[in-house]
């Protein structure tokens, strides 16, 4: 158990949809990093937050959008969904921010 | 931007057998290094990192790495597979210095068969 949580597990939409996918990084962790992994694409990074703000950002669409709560805890909104959405998007943390180290299980995302 | 090759997309080997997954990158500067790992239906695991000194670094399950800066490579090794080794591979790189997030190669998926 790597102690990062994320939910739902599995999630599916139609196109022009908007989802909200939540993390809750293992405990004592401060940074969560979204990925979103799909077979053409590999693992793709999305962004990271450290301590609530914003710390990198990779190939996020404008369509997507995130945040990191007081609690630590991150969501992940995905709006005006498209059929090359669906992925599998992983969470993952860790304590100081510099690569992640524990992953969580991901949401699957499928789009009809 | 840095980027991460994994030549081998399908790797199937017999129990015992030894193992060489092929992972370059590509950046001008130092880098820090990751193999990680994806059991059939897991999550990610960590299995090893190159941070500095020792460029054979030696991780979990019997797995070790070798860094070789002159051809831009860190090969992932272990002299003889299980079964249980079934699962995805991915190589990862991000340069020392400022908030560059890890990139990760497409990975390398080894089956390992009885």
């Amino acid at each position: 158990d790597s102690g990062v949580t994320q939910t739902p597990k599995h999630l599916i939409t139609a196109t022009g949809q908007r989802v909200t996918l939540r993390c809750s990084p293992r405990s004592g962790d401060l940074s969560v990093y979204w990925y979103q992994q799909s077979l053409d694409q590999g693992l793709q990074f999305l962004i990271q937050y450290y301590n609530g703000e914003e710390r990198a950002k990779g190939n996020i669409l404008e369509r997507f959008s995130a945040q990191q709560f007081p609690d630590l805890h991150s969501e992940l909104n995905l709006s005006s969904l498209e059929l090359g959405d669906s992925a599998l998007y992983f969470c993952a943390s860790s304590v100081d921010g510099i690569q992640p180290q524990h992953f969580g299980d991901g949401t699957r995302l499928s789009i009809l | 931007a840095q980027s991460v090759s994994q030549h081998n997309h399908h790797v199937i080997l017999s129990e015992a057998a030894s193992l060489e997954l092929g992972c370059n990158y590509s950046y001008g500067g130092t880098v820090n290094l990751f193999w990680y790992v994806q059991y059939p239906g897991q999550h990610l695991q960590l299995l090893l990192k190159y941070f500095s000194g020792d460029p054979l670094v030696k991780g979990i399950k019997g797995f070790e790495a070798e860094f070789i800066k002159s051809k831009f490579s860190f090969n992932l090794r272990k002299p003889s597979v299980q079964w249980s080794d079934t699962a995805e591979y991915f190589c990862a790189v991000t340069p020392i210095s400022g908030n560059t997030p890890l990139v990760f190669g497409k990975g390398t998926r080894l089956s390992v068969i009885a």
